[in-house]
């Protein structure tokens, strides 16, 4: 069954510490992206990956850090750097960056911190 | 940035009755697309418009693309409850850039 996975579902920190949220696919998907979705608001971009072993800034990366060492994982680390990190996160993927291919999204990670 | 402003941010509408939302932007568009969320889920997509002046039905919903390439609508007739969430816009500003996402629009359905 192909698809994106995220875990975990939800994700509770005590401000400080740092947390990284998983995202694996199966779809052999050249490009993955990372979002933050706020209650109102649409998505914002905080990387992307066109290919493995490189990734790009998008909108708002600050306090945030991924890597891309497979090409099926794109783990996204919010650090304590982050001044309001509590937020719906979502995962997705495409074949490839820039092209008409459309967005395949995870189930994504909904992070409180207290 | 570039933004993708979509219009109306939430419309409560009575079973039955047609529903559209509109995405604006100041920058011509490669091409446009337009997902769906339902309420506790995640984006799926529904269709892509490439062609200026371009539309597309599936089913009750009509998509259109604007004949300057910077705006779109998403019309939907005769809601059911099952329209229900959250619709996005999205924009590409030229092949090669990232997709830029409107607010969305959220959708009620009363029965």
């Amino acid at each position: 069954d192909g698809g994106i996975t995220q875990s975990p579902k939800y994700l509770f920190r005590k401000e400080g510490q740092n947390v990284t949220l998983s995202c694996e696919q199966n779809l052999n998907h050249d490009a993955m992206y990372w979002y933050r979705q706020d209650p109102g608001q649409g998505l914002r971009l905080i990387y992307y990956s066109q290919i493995v072993n490189d990734f790009q800034k998008g909108d708002i990366a600050e306090g945030y850090s991924v890597s891309r060492e497979k090409k099926e994982s794109f783990p996204l680390t919010v650090t304590s750097a982050q001044k309001n990190p509590t937020a719906f996160y979502l995962c997705a993927s495409s074949g490839q960056f820039g092209l008409s291919d459309e967005q395949f999204f995870g189930p994504g990670t909904r992070l409180t911190v207290l | 940035g570039q933004q993708v402003m979509q219009i109306p941010q939430y419309q409560h509408v009575q079973e039955g009755e047609d529903f559209t939302t509109y995405c604006n932007s100041s920058t011509t568009l490669s091409n446009i697309q337009w997902y769906k969320q339902r309420p506790g889920g995640h984006p799926v997509f529904l269709i892509q418009l490439v062609k200026s002046g371009e539309v597309k039905k599936q089913k009750r919903l009509t998509f259109q693309f604007g004949e300057a390439k910077k705006n779109s609508s998403l019309h939907i007739t005769a809601t059911q409850t099952t329209d229900v969430g959250t619709y996005f816009c999205a924009g590409r500003m030229g092949y090669g850039n990232k997709l830029v996402f409107g607010a969305g629009t959220i959708l009620r359905v009363k029965s």
